[in-house]
């Protein structure tokens, strides 16, 4: 496709049960990131995957979050035991990943409700 | 610490006159800056970036301002259009990281 999709567009899960998110970047874009958006707040990052490099992790709020990508293609978001916290937007992104490529081209998002 | 600050959380302007969308920073790590517009439902839409090497770049009726001594940027829209409606967020990049660190956004409404 010509964008970033990312599916579920909306997940309601009850607390304590794991969920797992996708994203499907840009084609030919070597950079994905994942960011979250609780509401009323701007996007926090969360991960970053380039290419074959060990991904920078440092955005993830817990142990229960972890985030995998196969090659340079889709990647997968998951949270273990939800808690109400976890409740928010969670949006994927993804750039050319060479020198000067820097600008983030984001999918639509999914929304996640944890009651 | 919120690292990436738009102080207005709204901005109401009538059409055809200048928008400008205010942002600034407090890491001087950050290189790069970007600004995004987003719909309700909607990911955020790229509209313009700049780098820390210039201070200021065009496109279209979008213009970005970046005053590194004050680490400030604005966003200039001119004319405004009633489609520019929307959320405005300014980003900043260390590009050594890629990572963006968001400000909070500024709503931005253009009455006809």
């Amino acid at each position: 496709g010509a964008g970033v999709s990312q599916s579920p567009s909306n997940k309601v899960t009850e607390k304590g049960k794991d969920v797992e998110l996708r994203c499907d970047p840009i084609s030919g874009h070597t950079a994905l990131y994942w960011y979250r958006q609780r509401l009323g707040q701007g996007l926090e990052f969360l991960i970053y995957f380039q290419g074959n490099s060990a991904p920078d992790k440092s955005g993830l709020p817990s142990d229960r979050f972890s985030a995998e990508r196969t090659g340079e293609s889709v990647s997968t978001l998951t949270i273990q035991r939800t808690q109400q916290e976890d409740s928010a937007v969670y949006l994927c992104a993804s750039s050319s990943g060479v020198a000067g490529g820097y600008e983030q081209y984001f999918g639509p998002g999914t929304r996640l409700t944890v009651t | 610490d919120q690292q990436v600050k738009q102080n207005s959380p709204s901005l109401s302007v009538q059409e055809g006159r200048i928008s400008i969308l205010n942002c600034d920073y407090t890491n001087s790590m950050f290189d790069y800056f970007l600004w995004y517009k987003k719909y309700p439902a909607e990911g955020p839409t790229f509209l313009i970036s700049i780098s820390s090497i210039k201070d200021k770049n065009e496109d279209g009726r979008f213009t970005v301002f970046l005053n590194k001594s004050a680490k400030h940027l604005s966003l200039h829209i001119v004319p405004s259009q009633p489609g520019d409606s929307a959320v405005y967020f300014c980003a900043a990049m260390d590009t050594g990281r890629r990572a963006l660190t968001f400000g909070s956004g500024t709503r931005l409404q253009v009455q006809p």
